[in-house]
């Protein structure tokens, strides 16, 4: 099983729908998550993290973290053409370290 | 802010030879990570300093590759030999925070396309 997956996509949804993300994760002593988006030729940059049960949101991105089920997910509302990218999750282990999913594949079709 | 520099932006070698990758952290960030993402590993943490010493290098592949920061300013990232398993997209990392804290963000550098034939 690998530390931190991710459904590769690619995720298609029409401009203005919702996409919902999804990550699972091994390591029940986690406690950070992180959403990182990344532009193809790109490098990643943050858009989100949690560290608590529950919903936090900012703007159109909602992050959700579940840790009795050790799931991460990440809403983006009003999906534009420009939220188009690989959309990485990232969980920092009880031990500090991060770990990377392969990223999920997104695409707002215009 | 110039943002975490890295250099080159793109490096094609042979086979057997060095590669030196070099990365400049944003000023006062006393934490700097190197990663290496291709498509069939995705992004992959090789090593990270605080305070210019390494703290975890248990991502690094093998012997063939070393890091350094010799300053806070300044690290490198080298590869001897190369070989073709090796091509990749090098990122740098640095943040303020350490790992763990509440305040913890990552900024990364453009990063560096090695290609090894």
């Amino acid at each position: 099983q690998k530390e931190v997956e991710q459904n590769s996509g690619p995720l298609s949804v029409p401009e203005g729908a919702i996409a919902s993300l999804n990550c699972t994760y091994s390591d029940r002593g986690s406690q950070s998550f992180f959403w990182y988006r990344q532009y193809s030729g790109k490098s990643p940059e943050l858009i989100m993290f949690i560290y608590s049960n529950g919903d936090k949101e900012d703007g159109r991105f909602t992050a959700q973290l579940n840790k009795a089920s050790q799931y991460v997910s990440l809403l983006i509302r009003d999906s534009q053409p420009s939220d188009s990218a690989t959309y990485l999750c990232a969980v920092q282990t009880g031990g500090f370290k991060t770990i990377f999913g392969a990223g999920t594949r997104l695409f707002v079709k215009a | 802010d110039a943002g975490v520099i890295q250099s080159p932006r793109h490096e094609v070698t042979e086979m057997g030879q060095e590669v030196t990758l070099r990365c400049k952290p944003i000023s006062g960030h006393d934490y700097l990570f190197w990663y290496r993402q291709t498509m069939m590993r995705g992004l992959e943490l090789l090593i990270y300093f605080n305070n210019n010493v390494p703290i975890d290098d248990s991502g690094m592949p093998e012997d063939r590759f070393s890091a350094k920061m010799p300053n806070a300013s300044f690290s490198t990232l080298k590869i001897q030999p190369s070989e073709p398993r090796d091509s990749a997209v090098y990122f740098c990392a640095s943040s303020l925070d350490p790992p763990g804290s509440n305040l913890y963000e990552q900024y990364f550098g453009p990063g560096t396309r090695l290609t090894v034939t």
